[in-house]
């Protein structure tokens, strides 16, 4: 079972859809949580952190529920510029592990 | 916010050639730093961590001898992959972290490509 898994891509959607993209973590101590961006070919970004109490980021939402070991990250009103690889990661003793990543392609 | 910069973006050498990869932290220090491989498709996988002034921490299946890390200073580690083959082109890409915020900043990654 690998470490950190996501669901399948890719995602395609038309502009002002909301999409959801769920992830699970095998290793209950993981420490800290985050969901990340990949442009093709370009290295990840830090899009937001993950919480148990949940948290937004205008039009991001991520959430965590340690007891299921599942995070997730909803994007509202999609823009073409949401195109990205969304990575989900997870710390566990300070080294980052990454998800396989999910595609999402926004349509005009 | 913190930066990392990755040096070179992009290089092609020759099967049985060694290539030094750079990655510095511009306004940190950075006691810890991480180097990852991705090919295409896949995600990023964790090579090995390294610490300065000791020995790197390798992931299994990692063979230390062929990719050399050393991390001889607070803003500095390097990457070298020693005698190059065509199945290790890849995108490498470091990771520092800074101890004020969660999560890492990130290099522009390498291209490596051995023909």
């Amino acid at each position: 079972r690998k470490e950190v898994e996501q669901d399948p891509g890719p995602f395609n959607v038309p502009e002002g859809a909301t999409v959801a993209f769920n992830c699970t973590y095998s290793n209950s101590a993981s420490q800290s949580f985050f969901w990340y961006r990949q442009d093709c070919r370009k290295e990840p970004k830090l899009l937001m952190s993950v919480y148990s109490s949940g948290n937004e980021d205008g039009r991001f939402t991520a959430q965590l529920n340690r007891a299921s070991q599942y995070i997730s990250l909803l994007i509202r009103d999609s823009k073409l510029s949401d195109s990205a690889t969304y990575l989900c990661v997870v710390n566990q003793g300070g080294k980052l592990i990454f998800g396989q990543g999910t595609e999402l392609s926004v349509k005009p | 916010g913190a930066v990392v910069s990755q040096h070179p973006s992009r290089v092609i050498c020759k099967s049985g050639t060694s290539v030094k990869i750079e990655c510095r932290s511009l306004d940190f220090q950075a006691t810890t730093m991480f180097w990852y491989r991705q090919f295409p498709k896949q995600s990023l996988m964790l090579m090995a961590t390294s610490n300065e002034g000791s020995k790197a921490t390798y992931e299994q299946g990692v063979e230390k001898d062929k990719f050399l890390i050393n991390h001889a200073s607070l803003t500095l580690s390097t990457l070298t992959v020693t005698s190059a083959h065509p199945e290790d082109s890849s995108f490498y890409i470091c990771s520092a972290r800074d101890n004020t915020v969660e999560g890492a900043f990130f290099g522009q990654g390498t291209r490596l490509t051995v023909v």
